[in-house]
């Protein structure tokens, strides 16, 4: 299957910071990608949905000046999280699929797990 | 309106086989996927079914009926490390994955 990766795969942060976390595709061109936030024992809750060189689109609740998505390329999609707090402590999931058609496989990257002091 | 259901949790013995049950409604369809996610990693792609019938890989099947809404995951000769959740999720009419909350599969020797 094709590959995705996301750096950092964990890291802590002061309140107040600004936490970016890349997510690529190594071996595919990503037209989408998924961000998702999951909190222990909880379900996956997708975040938004970018595409290479548009804007990202947010799900419901979701903060866009808070969580910053820049899809600069078709390999690469970065997730920003703005003056960081506790709540935002979660793990941090990108996916990545090559296109829209029947039966695109989103795969998923390792995470990053988020812990805000 | 779309919804989609999976049981919260199973427990099944080593070396048996379980049977992960997932039921959806949906006014567009574009397939069924089923992923497999460890605790404290990213899910893994299973498998997908766009047309009703078994599909097999190794120990894993899964299967769909289109017309009933409704798909499952079989896990032949289960290992301990087939401990995880396992989620299902349907592609709507554009083309995005819409998730079930996760089946968690507890195995006990």
């Amino acid at each position: 299957g094709a590959v995705v990766s996301q750096h950092p795969s964990r890291v802590i942060c002061k309140s107040g910071t600004s936490v970016k976390i890349e997510c690529r595709s190594l071996d595919f061109q990503a037209t989408t990608m998924f961000w998702y936030r999951q909190f222990p024992k909880q379900s996956l809750m997708l975040m938004a949905t970018s595409n290479e060189g548009s804007k990202a689109t947010y799900e419901q609740g979701v903060e866009k000046d808070k969580f910053l998505i820049n899809h600069a390329s078709l390999t690469l999609s970065t997730l920003t999280v703005t003056s960081a707090h506790p709540e935002d402590s979660s793990f941090y999931i990108c996916s990545a699929r090559s296109g829209e058609g029947l039966g695109e496989t989103q795969y998923f990257g390792p995470g990053t797990r988020l812990l805000v002091l | 309106g779309q919804n989609i259901d999976q049981p919260t949790e199973m427990t099944a013995t080593e070396g048996a086989i379980v049977q992960i049950n997932c039921t959806y409604q949906t006014s567009g369809f574009n397939g069924l996927f089923w992923y497999q996610q460890h605790a404290g990693e990213a899910p893994t792609f299973l498998s997908y079914n766009v047309l009703d019938g078994l599909e097999e890989k190794g120990r894993f099947s899964s299967f769909l009926s289109r017309s009933k809404g409704y798909s499952y995951l079989l896990l032949k000769e289960l290992q301990m490390k087939d401990s995880a959740s396992y989620l299902c999720a349907f592609m709507d009419s554009n083309y995005q994955l819409i998730w079930g909350a996760g089946t968690k599969l507890i195995i006990k020797p």
